[in-house]
């Protein structure tokens, strides 16, 4: 079955620390994307990648970091700068336009203790 | 600036109608989207419109692209308590101009008895 994966569903860490969200999608999709949801919020894009070996800032980058070595993997590391990290991350990926529907997988719950 | 505008709640008898609304502000939009987000899960995309389309109908799903006035509606008919959820409007910016899409801040679907 193609779809994505994202890995653990919920995780727990202490301030300070680092930690980095798992995405693997096995649709062949070149663009791929993670987003923040807080409690009763909307969607707002952290990070964005067209293509493997590139990836570009989205509106709420600062206090996080992205890799994309490998077209099926866009790993995101929450940095112990982002002042409030608790909150549901999102992992999408796409096509590319023209149409550019995103395909998500099931979040991680992160949540500072 | 381009902006997607929802209500937050939308409130539906069993058996009834619900039409949830969304405007937005980018009218060379090429493709406008519908998502749905179940409690705690990822979003799903239901359906999607093309621009160049006035209505599109998908089972109990029915959208409708009002381009004058750049609003766009999602009527689900014969409303379900499987229908709870938040639903989430999204456009595409004109072709090939990046990846991103515009999201609204959702619509949560409450399903009275």
């Amino acid at each position: 079955d193609g779809g994505i994966t994202q890995s653990p569903k919920y995780l727990f860490r202490k301030e300070g620390q680092n930690v980095t969200l798992s995405c693997e999608q096995n649709l062949n999709h070149d663009a791929m994307y993670w987003y923040r949801q807080d409690p009763g919020q909307g969607l707002r894009l952290i990070y964005y990648s067209q293509i493997v070996n590139d990836f570009q800032k989205g509106d709420i980058a600062e206090g996080y970091s992205v890799s994309r070595e490998k077209k099926e993997s866009f790993p995101l590391t929450v940095t112990s700068a982002q002042k409030n990290p608790t909150a549901f991350y999102l992992c999408a990926s796409s096509i590319g336009p023209p149409g550019n529907e995103q395909f998500f997988g099931p979040g991680t719950r992160l949540t500072v203790l | 600036g381009e902006d997607v505008e929802q209500s937050l709640f939308l409130s539906v008898r069993e058996g009834d109608s619900s039409v949830i609304n969304c405007t937005y502000t980018d009218s060379s939009s090429t493709y406008l989207y519908w998502y749905k987000q179940e409690p705690g899960a990822g979003l799903q995309l239901l359906t999607y419109i093309f621009s160049n389309m006035d209505m599109k109908q998908d089972q109990r799903l029915t959208v409708l692209l009002n381009k004058k006035d750049k609003h766009l509606s999602l009527r689900i008919a014969d409303t379900q308590t499987g229908d709870s959820a938040i639903y989430f409007c999204a456009e595409s910016p004109p072709l090939y101009s990046n990846y991103q899409l515009i999201w609204g801040a959702g619509t949560k679907l409450i399903i009275k008895p």
